[in-house]
């Protein structure tokens, strides 16, 4: 199966540690987003990245989270000194091409982060 | 700022009925409607779109609506199916900006009942 692979599935954390969250997109796709939901919510966008830059990350927190999406290995998002507000399913979905459409979005199934 | 609105947070109906999922969107740049099911503890899976030079979309069992003035569309699902139970989310796309990204409504949680 050569879908979206997310990791970790479920991550905890304690208030003021990291998260690191990485997303393997399909074979193929060198466009990555990643979503967020918090609890109720739907999900919401956050950065829009191809490999080794970022596209747009107007719905990304301005400190604390970046990411990034190397020439070689998964995309990262990184949280730094996290807060219970952060608890929420982060997603990532890849594309084979800027300007898709027709459903070429493929979702991973998601890394749960809970910060105690 | 809630550009797209699903205000109805769930939804039950008798297997073999019809299934009727609503969605509002106030951004007129909107060109692009996905509706995509979710499942729990699992990724959302695309279902169908619609261009907004169209005003019907079907596949199979699921037809989508769009009706431009209104700034509404709908996902009709007709027989409904016990496995069609998940969260339905509507989603759309500005695509001046060329990036893909996706606007989500809330979602709606559909129940099929046998």
């Amino acid at each position: 199966n050569a879908g979206v692979m997310q990791n970790p599935r479920h991550l905890v954390r304690r208030r003021g540690q990291e998260a690191r969250l990485r997303c393997s997109p399909m074979k193929g796709h060198s466009h990555v987003y990643w979503y967020r939901q918090l609890p109720e919510e739907g999900l919401k966008f956050m950065v829009y990245l191809q490999k080794e830059n970022i596209i747009d990350e107007s719905g990304m927190p301005k400190e604390r989270f970046s990411a990034e999406f190397p020439k070689e290995g998964p995309s990262i998002l990184r949280i730094q000194q996290v807060v219970r507000g952060d608890s929420a399913a982060y997603f990532c979905a890849s594309s084979p091409r800027q300007g898709w459409n027709t459903g070429e979005l493929f979702f991973g199934e998601g890394s749960r982060l809970t910060v105690l | 700022d809630q550009q797209v609105k699903q205000n109805s947070p769930s939804l039950s109906v008798q297997e073999g009925r019809i299934s009727i999922l609503n969605c509002d969107y106030t951004n007129s740049m909107f060109d692009y409607f996905l509706w995509y099911k979710k499942y729990p503890a699992e990724g959302p899976t695309f279902l169908i779109s619609i261009s907004s030079i169209k005003d019907k979309n079907e596949d199979g069992r699921f037809t989508v609506f769009l009706n431009k003035s209104a700034k509404h569309l709908s996902l009709h699902i007709v027989p409904s199916q016990p496995g069609d139970s998940a969260v339905y989310f509507c989603a759309a796309s500005d695509g001046s900006s060329n990036t893909g990204k996706l606007i989500f409504g809330q979602g709606t949680t559909l129940q099929v009942k046998p």
